[in-house]
């Protein structure tokens, strides 16, 4: 069966820090790969999406990236983090050509001070 | 591009009362359609899905969902609310050709003794 990680759990970073948080999902191969931000009272915003390694497309222009070095890790970083980034960040992958069904991480908790 | 409406932001619930979070969507062709489930600090789960077919559809932990082309919802349903199931939902619409999902805003089920 498929699972999904993501770590850390949670997050205590200064403003200006950098950031990396780790995705990955076992059990499947060449998955779509997502990354969220749920900001509180904001619902769900899609941030980037992989179809392939070191294929990254971007949703929302921001001081965040993204990238794939493997087929089933996908990282979300930052060289300096803002306050706006706090959130919960969420990882979600789905298979290919399988009308998109997503099964989403436990998330990070990320609080920026 | 898809759209996803959920009008109601909070709705409360007597336990053991009967359920019906709204969604509506917007696309021109036949959507896949979802409902998710967030509870407090955790990533989201897949209750049901919609692809084609029986526009009757049932979930886990007692959900249904309905399609309804002519109105373009996609209302879930329970007969019986446990208090369990006070978290947020999530309706979310796909299509072909689509790498990505589109997210309604989330309904908070407050579920009342």
């Amino acid at each position: 069966s498929q699972t999904i990680h993501q770590w850390p759990a949670t997050l205590v970073q200064p403003v200006g820090s950098p950031l990396s948080l780790e995705c990955t999902v076992e059990g499947t191969s060449n998955p779509n790969l997502y990354w969220y931000r749920q900001a509180a009272g904001r619902g769900l915003q899609l941030l980037f999406y992989s179809v392939g390694i070191g294929q990254i497309s971007s949703e929302v222009p921001q001081n965040l990236s993204a990238s794939r070095p493997q087929d089933r890790q996908f990282i979300l970083s930052s060289k300096k983090l803002l306050l706006s980034d706090s959130g919960f960040y969420l990882c979600a992958w789905s298979v290919q050509g399988a009308r998109n069904e997503q099964f989403f991480g436990p998330g990070t908790r990320l609080t920026v001070l | 591009a898809q759209s996803v409406t959920q009008p109601d932001i909070h709705i409360t619930v007597s336990e053991g009362a009967s359920l019906e979070l709204r969604c509506n969507y917007s696309y021109g062709a036949t959507p896949y359609l979802f409902w998710y489930v967030q509870s407090p600090g955790q990533g989201l789960q897949l209750l049901l899905k919609y692809f084609s077919g029986d526009t009757l559809v049932q979930g886990i932990k007692g959900f249904e969902a309905e399609f309804k082309r002519s109105q373009s919802s996609f209302n879930l349903r329970k007969p019986s609310v446990h208090w369990s199931d006070a978290a947020e939902y999530f309706c979310a619409v796909g299509a072909v050709g689509y790498s990505t999902l589109t997210f309604g805003k989330g309904t908070m089920l407050l579920v009342s003794p």
